[in-house]
């Protein structure tokens, strides 16, 4: 079973939609939680970066992370076509230095 | 951006092949890593480096070697080429304080026929 579980879609939403993203992990040693976006055929680029339970807004785009359900999510308002891309949750605990371990990533469409 | 470059950035090769990828950071970041995408696998780690001439097996290293003479150079090497070593590679770099996370390159598309 993979540490870190994300449905790799595809989904496709009208523009102006809020968009709901989602990863569960199963290590409770995971205490820094991050959201990639990858444009095709580009490498992942930083999203949302964050090392506690709640939310953290920047923007159209809020991440969330409840540590007691091992869940964390990431909310798109208002979403353009630019937002079309696949977006890849990623995690990692505080005694494995900068190794990342990555959801497989979700396929997001936005349609005009 | 972070100044990440990739080389070469698509090659074909034929099975049994050894190829080298290059990876070439500006930014002296102390962590280097060798990430391989593929479908229904996402992003894996093959082997990281943590300083020049330190480096240490990801996940998925079999068939892979790596190098760093340079803070500024890591190079990976696929020996003897296999068609399931086809995939895309990225290289990713970040820092040594605490919380810093890591930032890719735009990738080396590798195919083996």
């Amino acid at each position: 079973q993979k540490e870190v579980e994300q449905d790799p879609g595809p989904l496709s939403v009208p523009e102006g939609a809020i968009v709901s993203l989602n990863c569960t992990y199963s290590n409770s040693a995971f205490q820094y939680f991050m959201w990639y976006r990858q444009y095709s055929r580009k490498g992942p680029e930083l999203l949302m970066y964050t090392y506690s339970s709640g939310n953290k807004e920047d923007g159209r785009f809020t991440a969330q992370v409840d540590k007691s359900s091992k869940y964390i999510s990431l909310f798109i308002r208002d979403s353009q076509p630019s937002d079309s891309a696949t977006y890849l949750c990623a995690m990692r605990a505080a005694t494995s230095g900068s190794r990342l371990t990555f959801g497989e990533g979700t396929q997001l469409t936005v349609n005009p | 951006d972070a100044g990440i470059t990739q080389s070469p950035r698509h090659k074909v090769t034929e099975t049994g092949t050894p190829v080298t990828l290059r990876c070439h950071q500006t930014e002296n970041h102390r962590y280097m890593y060798w990430y391989r995408q593929d479908p229904g696998h996402g992003l894996r780690l093959i082997h990281y480096s943590y300083g020049v001439k330190d480096t240490d097996k990801g996940e998925v290293s079999d068939g892979y070697s790596v190098s760093r003479s340079k803070t500024e150079d890591f190079l990976l090497t696929l020996e003897s080429a296999t068609s399931s070593q086809t995939s895309v590679y990225f290289c990713a770099i970040s820092g040594s304080q605490v919380g810093n996370t890591i930032y890719f390159g735009e990738g080396s598309w590798l195919t083996v026929v």
